[in-house]
């Protein structure tokens, strides 16, 4: 049958406001996590990434929170631009020190407005 | 440092075809992973190549295929095309420390 597509949650902000995006994960085992932002025809573009040994990071002008307890991510983006506006997806992976994992798992992506 | 670049960009071709699409990843990246992003299935992974071997496959049928070359470049190949193959083929470039980088993709359109 036809395919129906992705229902993309979508957070509207105001210029200068700040914007939290939420994901939240599936493998308990997933030790690895990254954001990424996706401009209409575009690829992916890292944003920032976190291991689990940490429950927060920050970037310039976003910062990730990680809750394990209940495998919850969070992205905030501090003073948001019009160029903020994307598709951001959370990613998961297994961690592998030295080495590499090559299927992150992808979340369903949220789509964001930026408002002028 | 030069981005990874795919090509071609665009692809237009009829059930029943075969495609190969390119990636040539950042330079010193080793590891090659390949994704399809569709509007129903979202970023799904097709498979890693790490060192001319293939590490890692998803869940897609043997009509997806690929390969990487001794220079890291990659490729990879869908045999008789369906019309629900149209889609964006990402490819990402990994130097050993978890984070991929993605090009800019190709976008598949099946008639």
């Amino acid at each position: 049958g036809e395919s129906v597509g992705l229902h993309l949650p979508t957070l509207s902000v105001q210029e200068g406001d700040n914007s939290i995006i939420n994901c939240a994960y599936s493998n308990s085992a997933s030790d690895y996590f990254i954001w990424y932002k996706q401009e209409s025809g575009k690829g992916p573009q890292f944003i920032i990434d976190i291991r689990s040994n940490m429950d927060k990071r920050q970037g310039q002008r976003v910062t990730v929170l990680l809750n394990k307890t209940v495998k919850h991510l969070s992205l905030q983006i501090a003073a948001t631009q019009p160029g903020d506006s994307a598709v951001y997806f959370c990613a998961e992976n297994k961690a592998n020190y030295g080495g590499s994992q090559g299927n992150l798992i992808f979340g369903k992506g949220t789509k964001l407005s930026v408002k002028p | 440092k030069a981005g990874v670049t795919q090509t071609p960009r665009y692809l237009i071709k009829t059930r029943g075809q075969q495609v190969t699409l390119s990636c040539s990843p950042i330079s010193g990246h080793r590891s090659v992973s390949w994704y399809q992003q569709t509007p129903g299935q979202g970023l799904q992974f097709l498979f890693e190549y790490f060192s001319e071997t293939q590490r890692n496959k998803g869940n897609f049928p043997g009509r997806f295929s690929g390969r990487q070359f001794s220079n890291s470049r990659s490729e990879m190949n869908v045999s008789t095309l369906e019309l629900g193959d149209s889609a964006l083929y990402l490819c990402a470039s990994n130097g050993g420390r978890d984070t991929q980088y993605f090009g800019p993709g190709t976008r598949l359109t099946v008639l």
